[in-house]
């Protein structure tokens, strides 16, 4: 098993361009989310998924969309980028199991919007 | 904002000494969590504790869940230059929001 894939691991941007973070996991999980770490910030959760066709916000959804058509997949939309959106963003999925909150995290996506 | 607060933000010790990092919650708690990362990587679940006063070990590293549910701790006896990285709390349920805390830098001199 990979676990949870993520690319690109590095991506620049401009202010306004868009781009989607790609998040796919092959442990059939149903839960999976995105954060985002900044320095001194710890992980911030952004938006998050309990199975396919149901999202919901996190603590930091501005300025990013979410959706998930299949189990597999989870990708993070950003449609207009800001300099604030500078940040490492990690995808994490867990089991739906009740008690079963251990969170398997991807790799990680380093963004830098100039 | 943060529901989940960890001191301290940072910890230099000497290689060989211990360490140990608090974790605070202003509510009740189901169960905490315990992740490590890595400089450079990304975080790795160490445990989770459920049980009020719960204590768990895995090798040097302890962990404590306190009686009121409301705090926990991680101990590291005898540093080495491996336990080196940013350590995290975090409580959640499946289904739900997982809240991480700020997470406490530990670094070991050689």
């Amino acid at each position: 098993n990979a676990g949870v894939t993520q690319t690109p691991k590095f991506q620049v941007l401009k202010t306004g361009q868009s781009m989607t973070l790609q998040c796919a996991q092959d442990m059939n999980h149903e839960y999976m989310s995105w954060y985002r770490q900044d320095p001194g910030m710890g992980l911030r959760l952004i938006h998050y998924s309990v199975g396919a066709g149901i999202t919901d916000q996190g603590e930091v959804p501005n300025g990013y969309n979410v959706s998930r058509s299949t189990t597999e997949d989870f990708p993070l939309r950003l449609l207009s980028a800001a300099p604030s959106q500078t940040s490492v963003y990690f995808c994490a999925s867990s089991y739906a199991e009740s008690g079963a909150n251990v969170l398997t995290f991807g790799a990680g996506s380093r963004l830098t919007v100039l | 904002g943060q529901q989940v607060m960890q001191i301290p933000q940072y910890q230099h010790v000497q290689e060989g000494e211990d360490f140990t990092t608090y974790c605070n919650s202003s509510t009740t708690l189901s169960n905490i969590q315990w992740y490590k990362q890595r400089p450079g990587g990304h975080p790795v679940f160490l445990i989770q504790l459920v049980k009020s006063g719960e204590v768990k070990k895995q090798k040097r590293l302890t962990f404590q869940f306190g009686e009121a549910k409301k705090n926990s701790s991680l101990h590291i006896t005898a540093t080495q230059t491996t336990d080196v990285g940013t350590y995290f709390c975090a409580k959640g349920n499946y289904g739900q929001n997982f809240v991480f805390g700020p997470g406490t830098r530990l670094s070991v001199l050689p």
